[in-house]
């Protein structure tokens, strides 16, 4: 399987934006690039998925790179709810998604 | 109440009992899984089933049993619990098995075999 590689952890200020990065440099052209991310005590919630073009939701916007082999998660504005383990996760297709480690975002007051 | 869930939420349980967690989704989705987060970790998938009657070994079966009678229902059984089975336990349901669908999970259920 495809495999990703992301920072064990970051920290961020509250209201300024956020670049979580996610390499993928084996991904093949029909895997999308999935973002979810996992509140204290909670299961995981989707955050964004794309293929080859930047995507943007209420949440976030996913800025994948042009040979696809990293991705970029961007939240515009963190706030302290947004402090979270965030995965990012190639989907193969083969319906179930792998989860590795993630980024341990700090949202700082 | 629409969605997916889990319970129990917390369980206690001892070495070698039978112990088994439902999972429970309204939405008619085809897909369904388990995984387990041990603390501090990332999720590793135990089953998943894509249809009623049909499920599938993820990365960490052993000891584990499910089965899928109904769309809706998923349960995840340890036939005789050990202390390595200790874990939080997470349900998910997917509308399709293709790689666009959103995953959907439950809020957990924190079991503890002593």
């Amino acid at each position: 399987d495809a495999k990703t590689t992301q920072p064990n952890s970051m920290e961020s200020n509250e209201e300024e934006p956020v670049h979580l990065p996610c390499n993928h440099s084996t991904i093949s052209g029909t895997d999308y690039i999935h973002w979810y991310r996992q509140l204290p005590s909670q299961g995981p919630e989707y955050v964004i998925h794309g293929l080859t073009s930047n995507v943007n939701n209420r949440m976030a916007s996913l800025a994948i790179a042009e040979d696809r082999k990293s991705s970029t998660l961007i939240l515009h504005r963190a706030t302290l709810r947004d402090a979270a383990v965030y995965y990012c996760i190639l989907d193969t297709g083969r319906r179930a998604l792998t989860f590795g480690s993630g980024t341990r975002l700090q949202v700082q007051p | 109440d629409a969605g997916i869930t889990q319970s129990p939420r917390y369980k206690i349980t001892e070495t070698g009992r039978q112990v088994t967690l439902m999972c429970h989704q309204t939405w008619s989705h085809s897909y369904m899984f388990w995984y387990r987060q041990d603390l501090g970790h990332g999720l590793r998938l135990i089953y998943y089933s894509a249809a009623a009657d049909i499920t599938d070994k993820g990365e960490v079966p052993d000891g584990y049993v499910v089965s899928r009678s109904k769309t809706e229902n998923f349960p995840l059984t340890l036939e005789s619990a050990t202390r390595s089975q200790t874990s939080v336990y997470f349900c998910a349901s997917r509308t399709s098995g293709g790689a666009t669908g959103e995953l959907f999970f439950g809020e957990g259920s924190r079991l503890t075999v002593l």
